[in-house]
């Protein structure tokens, strides 16, 4: 079974522009969430869909949103683009969004705003 | 808030043993979740605890007191390919997932 993709894999920006990233989660899992890895930050949590509804969100900026089509795919979208938002977003899928389910994580897309 | 804090490195000795130790305070908690992640890499799932007590798997292991919002990660017989950063993970009463810093495990031959 393919594991969790992302596309694309490295992103170059300068500031202002906005961004798309997507994410196909393994088959059958109806659950993706977002991270954003910074050095020093850890991941912290951008948000997570399931069945096509957001579920949770973090403490992020609205330039920051999301959503889930029917297939399950995800895209996050960043508008308005910071030099603070150079990053790597990881996305993870699993086969519900319950308390006890593991992550799987996909390879991430590195962005660099300029 | 809702925080979780573990060291930022550890050094062991190939071969060793090593705990990783992680302490949480959230508004609720749902079980503590440990992840590995390799420079370049995704962060791929190790173990997870809901209950009180030491889950083994294989050379590792992970263990978890709620009552004091503490949780260690043990890794045994260490190898070169377990330098990795860890990171402890908790879901919390509103469903949010938090993830600790990070610990980057440096191994020595």
């Amino acid at each position: 079974k393919a594991g969790v993709t992302q596309t694309p894999r490295y992103l170059i920006k300068t500031r202002g522009q906005q961004v798309t990233l997507s994410c196909s989660p393994i088959s059958g899992h109806r659950s993706v969430s977002w991270y954003q890895q910074t050095p020093g930050q850890g991941l912290q949590f951008l948000f997570e869909y399931f069945s096509e509804t957001q579920r949770n969100k973090g403490n992020f900026p609205g330039r920051f949103s999301g959503r889930q089509f029917s297939n399950s795919r995800s895209e996050m979208n960043v508008s308005t683009l910071e030099l603070g938002d150079s990053a790597l977003y990881l996305c993870a899928s699993s086969w519900t969004s319950g308390r006890q389910e593991t992550q799987y994580f996909g390879p991430g897309t590195r962005l660099l705003v300029l | 808030g809702q925080s979780l804090e573990q060291p930022s490195e550890v050094t062991a000795v190939e071969g060793a043993i090593v705990q990783i130790n992680c302490t949480y305070q959230t508004s609720g908690f749902y079980g503590l979740s440990w992840y590995q992640q390799h420079d370049g890499g995704a962060p791929t799932f190790l173990s997870y605890n809901g209950l009180d007590g030491l889950e083994e798997t294989g050379r590792f292991s992970s263990f978890l007191s709620r009552s004091d919002s503490y949780g260690y990660l043990l890794l045994q017989e260490l190898q070169m390919k377990d330098s990795a950063s860890y990171f402890c993970a908790v879901r919390g009463r509103d469903d949010k997932i938090i993830f600790g810093k990070g610990t980057r495990l440096h191994i020595l031959p």
